[in-house]
This record gives C-alpha cells, structure tokens and sequence, in this order.
C-alpha cells in the first residue's frame, strides 16, 4: 500500500476555510510538507513542520500533526481562486536518504 | 521560479524508441532528484544523484538510466519505450549537505511531459 494517503478532490466556496487531510504509515518520520502544484508548473514547497511539533502557522496556513494518529492536515484560511491547485503531503524518515514520499495529492477546487 | 531548468517541455515520441531528458538544478545544489508523476501512480521516486554519484534509487525500471555530469546538470535517460511510459517527469535539487535536503525542500522544475504513441 502506499506510505502517503490523501483524497483525491477537494471543492470550497471562496471565502471558506478548505482542510486537506494525509495520512502516513512511517512512525519515524522526521519531516513532513505540503507543497503546492499549480498548472503547468512544478511542485512549490508551502510549508513543513517538524515531527516533534503539533501545529505550525504560517499566515493563512494552519499545519496540524497528530503523530499518534500519523494524521497531517493543512488549513487554508479565507480559501481565494488562487488557490486552486493540487496539493501533496509528503514525508521524509529518519536515518535514510531523507528522500520525500508524496502523496498523490489532492486537487483544491475553489469556486466563486 | 525555482531555478532548476528541464528540457524539452514537451516530447512525443513512437514505442521502443530511446529519449534523454535533460534537466540543470538550481545554481550551488549538489543533489538531483528524478520523479515520475503518472495518473495512476502519483509521483513516483525514481533516482538520486549527489555531486556526480548516484546516491539513492526508488522506482526506476532498468530500461532507465541517469547520470549526473561533472557541471552537475543531469540527463534522465528512457529507453525501449512503452505506453505506460507517457508522463509528467520532474527533476528537483536540493541544498543538502550530506547527499539529503537540510530541511527535505526540494526545487522542482516544470517537468517534461512524454507522450509515447
């Protein structure tokens, strides 16, 4: 099975509050991301949080971690057209090449 | 944009065919990383290179080979094509010190996408 899981879609009205759920399986992850795939582009580190920590806020951005549950949730605050994109959970573990493990992503669909 | 150069953009090429892909990381990274991203397997690891060595390997068929050049640009090799070969392939570098990212950041370029026929 796969080490990363996210769902597929996610739909919100502008102005709502969108939450993107990944679960991992690796207990000795060390760092866990979001980063953000818009159009046409590449994968853009938004933001990552450190396996001791429980929450990390980054301006609109809410990072939560329950490490019992291996459950990573991102909150987007005041959800703007913007950012529609697909957005991927990933992880490294500790005492290996720190190489990250992505989910497949979840597409964020934001509509007026 | 994130400073890692891919090319080409785009290429659409028969089966059983071979292509290179190239890709330049970001001016200073030592480490290049190739990824596959497909619809049905998501984003897939395939290889790690760390100043000219291959330094870790995931999911990479042996029709596929890399190398990391003296310059530290990079070329993805795919030979013997297939149908399922058709995807989105992203190289990414990194700032690690050790042959692993600092903090896992990785800097990904805008992809080449192959199309097989």
């Amino acid at each position: 099975g796969e080490d990363v899981e996210q769902s597929l879609f996610l739909s919100v009205r502008e102005g709502d509050s969108s939450v993107i759920n990944c679960t991992y399986t690796d207990s000795s992850s060390t760092y866990l991301y979001w980063y953000k795939q818009e159009p046409g582009a590449g994968l853009q580190l938004l933001t990552y949080i450190f396996s001791n920590m429980d929450m990390k806020q980054d301006q609109r951005l809410t990072v939560l971690l329950n490490k019992k549950d291996k459950h990573l949730s991102l909150r987007i605050a005041d959800t703007q057209t913007g950012d529609s994109a697909i957005y991927f959970c990933a992880e490294t573990a500790s005492g290996g090449s720190y190489i990250p493990t992505f989910g497949r992503g979840t597409s964020l669909i934001v509509h007026p | 944009d994130s400073g890692v150069t891919q090319t080409p953009k785009h290429l659409i090429t028969a089966t059983g065919q071979r292509v290179t892909l190239r890709c330049s990381p970001r001016s200073g990274d030592l480490s290049v990383y190739w990824y596959q991203q497909s619809l049905d397997q998501g984003l897939q690891f395939l290889i790690q290179y760390y100043n000219g060595e291959e330094r870790a390997k995931g999911n990479i068929l042996e029709r596929f080979s890399a190398q990391q050049f003296p310059d530290l640009h990079s070329e993805l090799n795919l030979s013997s094509l297939e149908l399922g070969d058709s995807a989105l392939y992203f190289c990414a570098s990194s700032a690690g010190t050790s042959g692993g990212p600092n903090t896992g950041e990785l800097f990904f370029g805008e992809g080449s996408r192959l199309t097989v026929l």
